[in-house]
């Protein structure tokens, strides 16, 4: 059982170019979220999904979108990236919504910079 | 808005030491709470929660936290500490209607052996 999986581990992009961040659980869960970490801000929402096909917006939603086509996967896309998107990104999932009760499962995370 | 506080950015304590971890919240009615753990380089792993009914919360590893509404508080507490203990450790509170949890800063653990 890989729990939540995130790929890639390390990534240095250029101001202005685009990419991916992918996340797969195998759980079958339900929700699945993007956290952004920064030091001495702790974590912060960037998006979420309830279910496949339902995604809303987090606090800083700014600058990336999401899809939810399956259970399974749930990418964030950085659509120009600026260097104020370096962090560490974490998915997140879990079988119900947190106010159902449910704990997260985090993935590794993906450490970006951008230059 | 629903927001929970740690006011403390570091601590550092004696191996077999107690410890507290301080975590206040903001929000009218009954919150739902978390308590995060995360290793260095690693994800965060979810140590204890709170939604209703006993305030005193057993989680993993040995660590429970006591929810008290008259200091808005969820502190969360370990009575001997073990070097693997050295971590940050968060909070987190249900917002969103139920559909967000939302972090606090973090406290950085440091254990003295």
């Amino acid at each position: 059982n890989a729990g939540v999986t995130q790929t890639p581990k390390f990534q240095v992009l250029k101001t202005g170019q685009s990419m991916t961040l992918q996340c797969a659980q195998d759980m079958n869960h339900e929700y699945m979220s993007w956290y952004r970490q920064d030091p001495g801000m702790g974590l912060r929402l960037i998006h979420y999904s309830v279910g496949a096909g339902i995604t809303d917006q987090g606090e800083v939603p700014n600058g990336y979108n999401v899809s939810r086509s399956t259970t399974e996967d749930f990418p964030l896309r950085l659509l120009s990236a600026a260097p104020s998107q370096t962090s560490v990104y974490f998915c997140a999932s879990s079988y119900q919504s947190p106010g159902q009760g449910a704990g997260y499962t985090f993935g590794s995370g993906t450490r970006l910079t951008v230059v | 808005a629903q927001s929970v506080t740690q006011p403390d950015i570091h601590i550092t304590v004696s191996e077999g030491a107690s410890l507290e971890l301080r975590c206040n919240y903001s929000y009218g009615a009954t919150p739902y709470l978390f308590w995060y753990v995360q290793s260095p380089g690693q994800g965060l792993q979810l140590l204890l929660k709170y939604f209703s009914g006993d305030t005193l919360v057993q989680g993993i590893k040995g660590f429970e936290a006591e929810f008290k509404r008259s200091q808005s508080s969820f502190n969360l507490r370990k009575p001997s500490v073990h070097w693997s203990d050295a971590a940050e450790y968060f909070c987190a509170v249900v917002t969103g209607g139920g559909n967000k949890l939302t972090f606090g800063t973090g406290t950085q653990l440091k254990v003295e052996l």
